[in-house]
């Protein structure tokens, strides 16, 4: 069974520019969550999706970003305009069910770096 | 809301030495607990999990036990491997919280040459 996949594994953008990251969840895992994790500040939440649904967005940033999760094909976190303070690792994970007991994988990250 | 304090780090060992690394957590409610590791340049990998108050989880030599009286969840290895230098994230979730994860800041570890 194939991890969770993720790429970009590393993506560079000038400022002003749009990032797209995807993340491929682990076979037969309907619920995905993104991480984003800043130097110095661990990881924090920032969407949990269900296919075609956003569940909890509480931890995304009010403008330039977006996620979805369409029924076909994987979930993208897109950032629009970026700036130099979104350069950070960008984690995706999935899990196959909403209880505390369904382990969440993740994947391997994409590192953006905004120039 | 929920949140998790882990002890800072660098925490610096030798070979075969003890290791504790503390975790306290705030919740409502029974949250999962979890400890996460993260190799350099690699996304996390669940160490061990605890679902409810007592349970010790337990993998590759760690272990940390579910201490709901003291709201704590500690990582120990009796004797820790080069191979063991990594960042532990301690970490929760709750069903009031739709199960996303909250996070400790992380520990490094690493081992004297």
């Amino acid at each position: 069974n194939a991890g969770v996949m993720q790429n970009p594994r590393h993506l560079v953008r000038r400022r002003g520019q749009e990032a797209r990251l995807r993340c491929s969840p682990m076979k037969g895992h309907s619920h995905v969550y993104w991480y984003r994790q800043l130097p110095e500040e661990g990881l924090k939440f920032m969407v949990y999706l269900q296919k075609e649904n956003i569940i909890d967005e509480s931890g995304m940033p009010k403008e330039r970003f977006s996620a979805e999760f369409p029924k076909e094909g994987p979930s993208i976190l897109r950032i629009q305009q970026v700036v130099r303070g979104d350069s950070a690792a960008y984690f995706c994970a999935s899990s196959s069910g909403t209880s505390g007991k369904n382990e969440q994988f993740f994947g391997p990250g994409t590192r953006l770096t905004v120039l | 809301g929920n949140s998790v304090t882990q002890m800072e780090g660098p925490v610096t060992l030798s070979e075969e030495a003890f290791l504790t690394i503390n975790c306290t957590y705030t919740a409502t409610g029974y949250p999962s607990l979890f400890w996460y590791v993260q190799y350099p340049g690699e996304g996390l990998q669940l160490l061990l999990k605890a679902t409810k108050a007592d349970d010790k989880g337990s993998n590759k030599g760690f272990e940390a036990t579910y201490r709901k009286e003291t709201t704590s969840f500690h990582l120990e290895k009796g004797s820790v491997q080069v191979s063991d230098s990594a960042v532990y994230f301690c970490a929760l979730s709750a069903v009031s919280s739709n199960y996303k994860l909250t996070f400790g800041k992380g520990t490094l570890l690493t081992m004297n040459p």
